[in-house]
């Protein structure tokens, strides 16, 4: 069974801080994704990448960057968070390949003060 | 490019009613359209997923219907049952490489006892 494990549930930071948000997944699947979920907006894609040291900007890439230094790591950084970047933030990874679903980490839900 | 619209928003229905949720897509290349189910504080769970060359697909009381020609996907939830009180997102993904999906705002189903 796939894991997608995020590394905190819930995280409190202070406007301006630079903040690290870290997903590891155990199937060495080459694609990997965090989202931003807001009620009534869904979950909105900020980046993806599709292989090591590779990224692409999602839907909403403002205020966010990536890393992915190792093909299970993929980390979210808030340059210097703001209160907007109070949210639900979801990691998924997805095998390459057809029909195949995406698989979700628990969630952090990152309040930011 | 891909736009997802998802209705209701919220749906209420009594224990042993039905439920639908129906999406539209815009991109007619996208070619396989997964539902995840994400009950409060968990993270979101595939239940069903359709391929385009399919134009239903049922798992016991869930099914999903898919109309290619309309651009538009449904999901039924017979026998609803209190613990299928949740929110359902649907979502929409070309078959391609690296390609993510697009997700509807969801929908948040209350089965009522």
């Amino acid at each position: 069974d796939v894991k997608v494990t995020q590394s905190s549930r819930y995280l409190v930071k202070r406007t301006g801080e630079k903040v690290f948000l870290e997903c590891v997944q155990d199937m060495d699947h080459e694609n990997m994704f965090w989202y931003r979920q807001d009620p009534g907006l869904g979950l909105r894609l900020i980046y993806f990448s599709y292989d090591v040291k590779m990224k692409e900007k999602g839907d909403i890439p403002e205020g966010y960057s990536v890393s992915r230094e190792k093909k299970e790591r993929f980390s979210l950084i808030l340059e210097s968070a703001s209160t907007n970047q109070t949210s639900m933030y979801l990691c998924a990874s997805r095998v390459t390949g057809g029909h195949q679903p995406q698989h979700f980490g628990d969630g952090t839900r990152l309040s930011i003060l | 490019g891909e736009n997802v619209e998802q209705h209701p928003s919220t749906l209420s229905v009594q224990e042993g009613d039905s439920a639908v949720i129906k999406c539209t897509y815009s991109d007619s290349a996208s070619n396989y359209f997964p539902w995840y189910k994400q009950e409060l504080g968990k993270r979101p769970q595939l239940i069903i997923d359709i391929r385009s060359n399919v134009g239903e697909k049922k798992d016991q009381r869930i099914a999903v219907t898919l109309n290619k020609t309309a651009k538009h996907f449904s999901l039924h939830i017979t026998e609803t049952q209190p613990e299928d009180s949740a929110v359902y997102f649907c979502a929409a993904s070309p078959d391609n490489y690296g390609q993510n999906f697009v997700f509807g705002p969801g929908t948040r189903l209350s089965v009522l006892p």
